[in-house]
């Protein structure tokens, strides 16, 4: 059974660019998340996606959207990229009904110079 | 709103001592608390949990935590670390109502020297 897949694991994009990112969530798992993590810091939650459509949202402006697949997988896209947009994304599959266990990919890792 | 503070940054340790990585949270409701793990370049994995029952919780590899609601705190330790151990750790809330979203804090980074 593959775990959380995330692709790519590393880009570089220049200031100005727009981002997609993409996640398999593990086989079962209807529920996706996706985290920033800075450098030095701990994720911060970007937002949720259920059913297709955005469950909740944590503070991000609107340059960071996604969308979900009838297959539950995720992308992340971010618009007019920011040198402080920089970091480690991290996208989580939760199963529908569990135990709150959230289950993380290896991660995005996003240079914009 | 919840956060979760781990006041420490770096805990620099000796191969076989022990540990204890420190975790307070704030919530005004009932909450879950976990632990990650993160290893270099890697995801984050999940080392332990608490979300009823005994406070006293334990992982695979020989790590323990203890949920203190008076305190709130939930401190992770090991009686003896190995080299492996080296890591960023990282504690983690989730509320009852809002299981999927977790809230972290800025992590511990465990270093453990021969």
């Amino acid at each position: 059974d593959a775990g959380v897949t995330q692709s790519p694991t590393h880009l570089i994009k220049t200031r100005g660019q727009q981002v997609t990112l993409r996640c398999s969530p593990k086989s079962g798992h209807d529920t996706v998340s996706w985290y920033q993590q800075a450098l030095g810091q701990g994720p911060q939650f970007i937002f949720q996606y259920y059913e297709e459509e955005e469950r909740q949202r944590g503070n991000f402006p609107d340059r960071f959207s996604g969308h979900q697949f009838p297959n539950y997988s995720s992308e992340l896209n971010v618009n007019a990229l920011l040198l402080g947009d920089s970091a480690l994304y991290l996208c989580a599959s939760i199963p529908s009904g569990g135990d709150a266990e959230a289950f993380f990919g290896q991660g995005t890792r996003l240079t914009v110079v | 709103a919840q956060s979760v503070t781990q006041l420490d940054s770096q805990v620099p340790v000796f191969e076989e001592a022990p540990v204890e990585l420190r975790c307070n949270y704030s919530s005004s409701v009932s909450v879950y608390l976990f632990w990650y793990v993160q290893y270099p370049n890697q995801g984050l994995q999940l080392l332990l949990k608490y979300l009823s029952g005994s406070t006293l919780v334990e992982s695979i590899n020989g790590f323990e935590a203890e949920f203190n609601k008076s305190q709130t705190s939930f401190h992770l330790r090991k009686p003896s670390v190995h080299i492996s151990d080296t890591a960023e750790y990282f504690c983690a809330v989730s509320t009852l109502y809002n299981t999927d979203k977790l809230i972290f804090g800025t992590g511990t980074r465990l270093q453990v020297f021969p």
